[in-house]
């Protein structure tokens, strides 16, 4: 069953700082990875991706990094603002055809201002 | 704006009364989701529909049923809630993987 009461991993950072929020996946058949953002009482909303055949993608002051090799990803960004405070879950899938999304943890970002 | 639209946001039932939550998109996606969300807790996924063919996760309890009556709207019936069904219901869409989140509809069980 689940677990209650979870405390999920949290990150404190100074305005202005950069942030670097970690995941690992477990599926090495997954091809396709995202990074969502949640802010409190709101759904996910879609920050980046990256497929397996790129290492590294850059948004705007986001960037995602990916190591088939540990099967981690990250997302760093620039110039963290109170407005980046919320959790962070990355999703790996298989792509081609529907395939089910499989959420990681969550990191709470907390921004300091 | 295209979105995913879900009523009530917030919603209020006792326990052992049925209770409906909607979802409707304008993004005229094939995949439509749901999901519970507890707190601290990544979204579980309940069910997914692709076009009319509704796939059911393993672990989702019988009490969650749900509905797709066309592309655009789908319903998640609780038959009977239970105080651990208190959670955030998401909704989602997807054509291919990417998947987008409604603002989801607090469910409180008293």
């Amino acid at each position: 069953g689940e677990s209650v009461g979870l405390h999920l991993p949290t990150l404190s950072v100074q305005e202005g700082d950069n942030s670097i929020i970690n995941c690992a996946y477990s599926n090495s058949a997954s091809d396709y990875f995202i990074w969502y953002k949640q802010e409190s009482g709101k759904g996910p909303q879609f920050i980046i991706d990256i497929r397996s055949n790129m290492d590294k993608r850059q948004g705007q002051r986001v960037t995602v990094l990916l190591n088939k090799t540990v099967k981690h990803l990250s997302l760093q960004i620039a110039a963290t603002q109170p407005g980046d405070s919320a959790v962070y879950f990355c999703a790996e899938t298989i792509s081609g055809g529907y395939q089910k999304v499989t959420f990681g943890t969550g990191t709470k970002l907390q921004v300091i201002p | 704006d295209a979105m995913v639209i879900q009523n009530p946001r917030y919603q209020v039932t006792q326990f052992g009364k049925p209770v409906t939550l909607s979802c409707s998109q304008t993004l005229n996606h094939n995949v439509m989701y749901w999901y519970q969300q507890k707190s601290s807790q990544a979204p579980k996924l309940l069910f997914h529909y692709y076009d009319k063919d509704f796939n059911n996760e393993a672990d989702t309890p019988d009490n969650f049923q749900s509905r797709r009556p066309n592309t655009s709207f789908c319903f998640l019936d609780i038959r009977s809630p239970g105080l651990g069904d208190a959670a955030m219901y998401l909704c989602a869409t997807s054509r291919l993987a990417e998947q987008f989140f409604g603002p989801g509809t607090r469910l409180t069980v008293l």
